[in-house]
């Protein structure tokens, strides 16, 4: 069964540094998600993407925060220069399309680690 | 505000033993609804959803949900519950109209005793 992947699955960072974190969403899906889980706290949605362009950003999508997809396969989350609170477990997902019955698949999550 | 409520954070259950965890939304319109289950160290894997229709769900591993209109609620159901279903529990909405950006609640952990 086709997955959602993600590289690396820990990633240790020091403050002020940038990181790029790396998703590959299944093959024929059109729309792409990052979502962070702060340790022990609920998972909260940053940012969707959809035809090369971000669709829908939370206020947590500031502007330290962009997304790529830079080959029409990987999906990146790029964070230019970390804070203690970007650490978290960073989800990526990824969905077919927008009509009923659409389902979201989450990859297995990056977590950062900014020292 | 739209939110996601889920009221239990921890729920200890004997194996073998019925479950039922609680998800209350508050939303202007009927939204999507959403059981994400996490294992320790894992991803969300997606047990059952509610679009539309018939308002008692079937997911996978043995669960169900119930989508009751006039109380707000998705109670998450498993007649039996095994050691293996020991794990964080996420109830989620999304609407269309934002893309289907999931709107979780806090989780609800699940530890069975045998």
């Amino acid at each position: 069964e086709p997955e959602v992947t993600q590289t690396p699955s820990h990633q240790v960072t020091q403050m002020g540094q940038e990181v790029i974190l790396r998703c590959v969403p299944i093959s024929n899906h059109l729309y792409f998600y990052w979502y962070r889980q702060i340790l022990g706290q609920k998972v909260e949605f940053l940012v969707s993407f959809y035809n090369n362009e971000i669709s829908e950003k939370s206020e947590i999508f500031d502007d330290q925060f962009s997304v790529e997809r830079p080959d029409g396969s990987n999906f990146t989350l790029k964070i230019r220069s970390t804070k203690l609170e970007d650490s978290a477990m960073y989800f990526c997902a990824s969905q077919t399309g927008l009509g009923d019955q659409e389902t979201q698949y989450f990859g297995p999550g990056t977590r950062l680690l900014v020292l | 505000a739209q939110s996601v409520t889920q009221p239990d954070i921890h729920i200890t259950v004997s194996e073998g033993a019925s479950l039922e965890l609680r998800c209350n939304y508050s939303y202007g319109a009927t939204p999507y609804l959403f059981w994400y289950v996490q294992s320790p160290g894992q991803g969300l894997q997606l047990l059952l959803k509610y679009f539309s229709g018939d308002t008692l769900v079937q997911g996978i591993k043995g669960f169900e949900a119930e989508f009751k209109r006039s109380q707000s609620c998705f109670n998450l159901r498993k007649p039996s519950v095994h050691w293996s279903d020991a794990a964080e529990y996420f109830c989620a909405v999304g609407l269309s109209n934002s893309g289907y950006a999931l709107n979780f609640g806090k989780g609800t952990s699940l530890l069975v005793t045998p």
